[in-house]
């Protein structure tokens, strides 16, 4: 089973300039994650979505970041304008996406890691 | 928010040795689970344990959940190189993770 894909792997931009992410989860996940982990902290959940519905984006800073699940199928993920402080690494994850039980496991990518000079 | 804490932040134990984590959380839960991070890679699923369980094993690893003091620990026996990683906690309900526990074995 091919798992979570994600690109670019690296990315550098100076502050100020828009980047994008790419995700392409397992096939047949309804549901797909985006995080963003700072260096020494732990994964931080940006949006997730159902299929292409958006379930939760409360910890998404919507004036700089926007993402967007057409078809339900792949995601991206952008920042516009970018911020010193959005140099971290974004990890998308997907899920079979029924509610409580082993459906709920998250298979991860590998990851983009963002530096803003 | 309900949010997963993880304890120690660091452990450095002999390779052969168990290692055990623990984790908090803040309100009632529906399942905990533990994930593993080798440096620079992505999230790893370990296990899943059930509101409803006490305890389950996979391999080398247990788990046990205590839904009463809202803690769960991970036991690692025989530990090994490769176990080398960050192991984070996390609660279906808020998919909240903490700053892991950074666990290092010494050869």
């Amino acid at each position: 089973e091919a798992g979570v894909a994600q690109s670019p792997r690296y990315k550098i931009i100076e502050k100020r300039q828009s980047v994008a992410f790419w995700c392409n989860p397992i096939s047949g996940h309804a549901t797909l994650y985006w995080y963003q982990q700072i260096l020494g902290q732990g994964p931080k959940l940006l949006i997730q979505f159902q299929n292409n519905g958006v379930v939760d984006d409360s910890q998404l800073p919507k004036d700089r970041f926007s993402a967007e699940r057409l078809k339900g199928v792949d995601s991206t993920l952008k920042i516009q304008p970018a911020k010193l402080e959005d140099s971290a690494v974004y990890l998308c994850a997907s899920s079979w996406g029924l509610a409580g039980g082993i459906t709920d496991t998250q298979y991860f990518g590998p990851g983009t890691r963002l530096t803003v000079l | 928010s309900q949010q997963g804490e993880e304890d120690p932040q660091a452990l450095s134990i002999q390779e052969g040795e168990n290692a055990t984590m623990n984790c908090s959380y803040k309100t009632s839960i529906n399942n905990l689970q533990w994930y593993r991070q080798n440096s620079g890679r992505g999230l790893v699923h370990l296990i899943l344990i059930r509101s409803n369980e006490r305890e389950k094993h996979s391999g080398r690893l247990r788990v046990t959940l205590d839904t009463s003091k809202k803690s769960s620990s991970l036991l690692i026996t025989a530990s090994r190189a490769a176990d080398t990683a960050s192991y984070f906690c996390a609660t279906r309900e808020k998919l909240t993770f903490g700053t892991g526990t950074r666990l290092t074995i010494i050869p």
